[in-house]
């Protein structure tokens, strides 16, 4: 199975920052990286798929860049809303496998 | 607009069976692969399984594989999750999810039903 690592595991900003969340794949997964926000109680909700297309409805503050094994999601101005655990996922193949999610709470 | 309701969650006893369900509407649901992917208490996201759109390709976790079967009724619009010989591992709320495509392959998943939540503990 391939590993997928987070960094960092949690983080503390304010409204505004520029936030950067990076994640790794245990080998090449080509572009098959996607992105989701899960809210406490709430269902993930998707953000990025293959690596750097937006999600019809998601703000244009969010994006994702990367391919191989590093990918980047991130969120250009923080927005109280966006305070959140993220996770990458990949699907380059069987089984699908999700990062340990980054916390993201207010400084 | 898609929806996703999962139901058929509960407490079971370790050993024992649970059927889930995931009523799905607003989109052509014979069109699309599906998945469960559950969440442990206060953990992160594993996927469980997933079904093709015509049910000839499917595949399981190795944690689940030999216990769990997927299936889908296409005329009900339905999708299931036949769960046999639970653990104390198995608690978690369980969620159906919706594939960009038919097949099963190289999927992200989106939308997410509610959940339902499973509690294996005698």
């Amino acid at each position: 199975d391939i590993q997928m690592t987070q960094s960092p595991s949690s983080l503390s900003a304010s409204v505004g920052d520029r936030v950067t969340i990076t994640c790794r794949a245990s080998q090449s997964i080509s572009s098959y990286l996607n992105w989701y926000q899960q809210k406490p109680g709430k269902a993930p909700k998707l953000l990025i798929y293959a690596a750097s297309s937006l999600q019809s409805g998601v703000p244009s503050r969010f994006s994702g860049s990367g391919s191989g094994t590093d990918f980047t999601l991130t969120i250009s101005s923080l927005q109280p809303e966006d305070f959140a655990t993220y996770y990458c996922q990949q699907s380059y193949s069987t089984p699908p496998t999700f990062g340990p999610g980054t916390k993201v709470d207010i400084k | 607009e898609v929806q996703l309701v999962e139901s058929g969650g509960g407490l079971v006893q370790p050993g024992r069976s649970l059927r889930l369900s995931c009523a799905a509407s607003g989109f052509t649901f014979d069109d699309y692969a599906m998945h469960w992917v559950r969440q442990a208490p206060g953990k992160g996201l594993e996927w469980v399984s997933g079904i093709s759109w015509n049910s000839g390709s499917i595949g399981y976790a190795d944690s689940v594989k030999g216990r769990f079967t997927i299936s889908r009724d296409n005329a009900k619009n339905s999708l299931y999750l036949q769960m046999n010989s639970l653990r104390a591992e198995d608690t978690a709320l369980y969620y159906c999810a919706k594939a960009p495509a038919h097949t099963v392959t190289s999927n992200w998943f989106d939308p997410w039903g509610q959940g339902t939540l499973v509690t294996v503990s005698s």
